[in-house]
């Protein structure tokens, strides 16, 4: 079955405790993006990759890093949370170049920082 | 830049009634169009799409039309069910392939 599966689904953390969630998608896609979500914000991109070793930063990137060593991981590393890094984390993946490619998103990550 | 603005939520209507949920859009040329729903505790799904000016998107009931002469791309169903229940976002694709999202809008349907 295509999926994108995030782990864990619920984390509760404290101010300053570095934490990584994880991201894996089994459709061989080349684009991978991390969002979050916030009531009355909707969706706004932290971080996207369009290949291996290629990352750049959405609209919301301050306090986040990401990686891409395998095409098939794209893990959100928190450094030193903070608590308005609260929030609802998507991961999503799609196939690109020419065409159209549905982007298929993993089932969410709450985070809590206190 | 590139923006989209959809309509305050939450709306809420009874079982069979008519639903339009506005969306508009700013951005350079003409982008693909997209709604997506989010049914509780789940991710975003791809409800349609619509990928040129004039096309319509359709799927479940729902419809959407391209209409770049008024920047938009509505959200339409004729019958709304309680299981339409969910939250409904408007985007766009940047010409870099990313996603840009509207805030969002609640749907609840009673029977």
């Amino acid at each position: 079955e295509a999926q994108v599966t995030q782990n864990p689904r619920y984390l509760i953390t404290v101010t300053g405790k570095k934490l990584t969630v994880t991201c894996s998608q089994n459709m061989n896609h080349e684009y991978m993006s991390w969002y979050r979500q916030d009531p009355g914000l909707g969706l706004r991109q932290i971080y996207y990759s369009m290949n291996v070793e290629v990352t750049d930063k959405g609209d919301v990137p301050e306090g986040y890093k990401v990686s891409r060593k395998e095409k098939r991981n794209f893990p959100l590393i928190l450094e030193s949370p903070s608590p308005n890094q609260t929030s609802l984390y998507f991961c999503a993946s799609n196939g690109a170049g020419q065409g159209f490619y549905e982007q298929y998103f993993g089932p969410g990550t709450r985070l809590t920082v206190t | 830049g590139d923006s989209v603005t959809q309509m305050e939520g939450p709306v809420t209507l009874s079982e069979e009634a008519f639903l339009t949920i506005n969306c508009t859009y700013t951005a350079t040329g003409y982008p693909s169009l997209f709604w997506y729903v989010q049914y509780p505790g789940e991710g975003l799904q791809l409800l349609l799409k619509a990928t040129k000016a004039d096309d319509k998107g359709s799927n479940k009931g729902f419809e959407a039309t391209y209409r770049k002469e008024t920047t938009s791309f509505h959200l339409e169903k004729g019958s709304v069910q309680v299981s339409d229940s969910a939250v409904y976002f408007c985007a766009l694709r940047r010409s870099q392939g990313n996603l840009i999202f509207g805030k969002g809008t609640k749907l609840s349907v009673k029977p």
